[in-house]
């Protein structure tokens, strides 16, 4: 199988930081990805990590362990804006993705 | 900017029809994929292609079927609907190589109801 986790909803506060966890299954893995979905929208591309270690693009981050199929989004000085569901995907070696069932964060102000 | 199209945003069927939703990419795109997305259950992989003519069944392939006779065009049939498939239906493209940050593209998405 190719089971992705990631919790299913969150709360916090603006201005605070938040770290949504991913788990899959390592085998055939060749990248993951995450992704931002406003409400009655597509998903929009965040960030790639194909190699351990964090990667940081502004107020976001991610970090990679493929070792222990692990992963996080981390967001830093949350806005109102960044209530949204946000998506963990893996692609594997045939090239194709799946998706976790995605983790709706809600930002409080 | 890459644009992803699908022909309705919104779409209303009778049990037991044949519905195409039709996609189409303008960035030259290798891969294309369908999904359905489901409350509680995330983005599903029905099919995906990475060339002209190619096919690959995803997790639930189930009651669908796709055509992929252009680069740019990827269709998703539902040979005869059921309630069951109401959902919303995304489709996707990426460029094909596997070693790089090749997002995918995601269309505005078909809400489909069927009755």
């Amino acid at each position: 199988g190719q089971n992705i986790d990631q919790p299913t909803e969150m709360t916090a506060t603006e201005g605070a930081i938040v770290q949504i966890n991913c788990t899959y299954q390592t085998s055939g893995f060749n990248g993951l990805f995450w992704y931002q979905q406003h409400a009655g929208e597509a998903p929009t591309f965040l960030s790639y990590n194909v190699l351990d270690g964090l990667e940081e693009k502004g107020r976001f981050s991610s970090f990679l362990s493929r070792s222990k199929g692990y992963s996080y989004l981390l967001l830093k000085e949350l806005q109102m804006k960044d209530s949204a569901s946000y998506l963990c995907a893996v692609r594997w070696e045939r090239n194709d993705m799946r998706f976790g069932a995605g983790t709706r964060l809600t930002v409080k102000p | 900017d890459v644009k992803v199209t699908q022909s309705s945003r919104y779409l209303v069927k009778r049990t037991g029809e044949k519905v195409f939703l039709e996609c189409v990419q303008d960035m030259d795109h290798e891969n294309m994929f369908w999904y359905r997305q489901d409350p509680g259950l995330g983005l599903r992989l029905i099919y995906f292609s990475y060339d002209v003519k190619m096919k690959e069944k995803g997790d639930i392939p189930e009651g669908y079927s796709v055509s992929r006779e252009k680069k740019e065009r990827f269709s998703l049939i539902l040979e005869s609907a059921s309630t069951n498939q109401t959902s919303m239906y995304l489709c996707a493209s990426s460029l094909y190589p596997r070693d790089h940050d090749n997002e995918q593209f995601f269309g505005p998405g078909t809400r489909l109801t069927v009755l």
